[in-house]
């Protein structure tokens, strides 16, 4: 299965917004409501910070929202920040029991 | 609060194999599975597979199938990855995460990583 395509860099200043896309396929992010998002600083383990396409965990700013259109999905980061920086990775189910990640989204605030 | 704590870093010679363990706290470990996921130095994610620890049962992305094992010890609420046959390219961090399979399928927490150098 192929990693989903994601841009390698993304920015904005601070306040603006960035949306970062996923694009898969029709048997992956097409075919579930099960993407999710991650954000990963230097040297630490990601966090996720949305999961089923729009919903935010408890304690994530709700300047993070998700959406999905066929088979391309989408983060948006509102009201950037500073500690926003960092990178960001989406997630599929793929079926079959299996999972694909994004190739990652570096973001500079 | 719910943890994933990880063995620590481990050097290995081409060929060889390595376990590394993920000890798990403050929920029902047969709940959730564990996936595993590695990341190579400034490269992505990449998952590796799953154990669903109630059953043992385990799915494995293709490219590891017939040289990884994942395992589950519910008596300590500890998963284990054993990767076999290393290879300079296997060098990576290793992740362990909690893993929502079938009830949403995210991955929520994550263990803090165990980096693991494959040299001669």
């Amino acid at each position: 299965q192929s990693a989903l395509t994601q841009p390698p860099s993304a920015s904005g200043s601070l306040g603006q917004s960035v949306t970062i896309s996923c694009t898969g396929t029709s048997r992956d992010v097409g075919a579930y409501e099960y993407v999710s998002w991650y954000q990963q600083h230097p040297g630490k383990a990601p966090k996720l910070i949305i999961y089923e396409v729009v919903k935010r965990p408890s304690g994530v700013p709700d300047r993070f929202s998700g959406s999905k259109s066929g088979n391309t999905a989408s983060l948006t980061v509102s009201g950037l920040q500073a500690e926003d920086e960092a990178d960001y990775y989406c997630n599929s189910y793929g079926g079959s029991d299996n999972y694909v990640f994004g190739t990652g989204t570096k973001v500079t605030v | 609060q719910v943890q994933l704590v990880q063995s620590g870093p481990e050097v290995k010679k081409p060929g060889a194999s390595v376990k590394v363990s993920c000890k798990t706290s403050d929920y029902t470990f047969t709940n959730y599975a564990i996936s595993w996921v590695r990341q190579a130095p400034g490269q992505g994610l990449e998952w590796m597979g799953w154990i669903t620890t109630y059953n043992g049962d385990t799915d494995y992305a293709h490219k590891f199938q017939g040289r990884i094992t994942m395992t589950a010890d519910t008596s300590t609420s500890t998963a284990y990855m054993d990767l076999r046959s290393l290879k300079s390219d296997d060098t990576a961090i290793y992740f362990c995460v909690r893993d929502f399979l079938g009830q949403g399928n995210w991955f929520d927490p994550w263990g803090q990583g165990t980096l693991v150098t494959v040299s001669a």
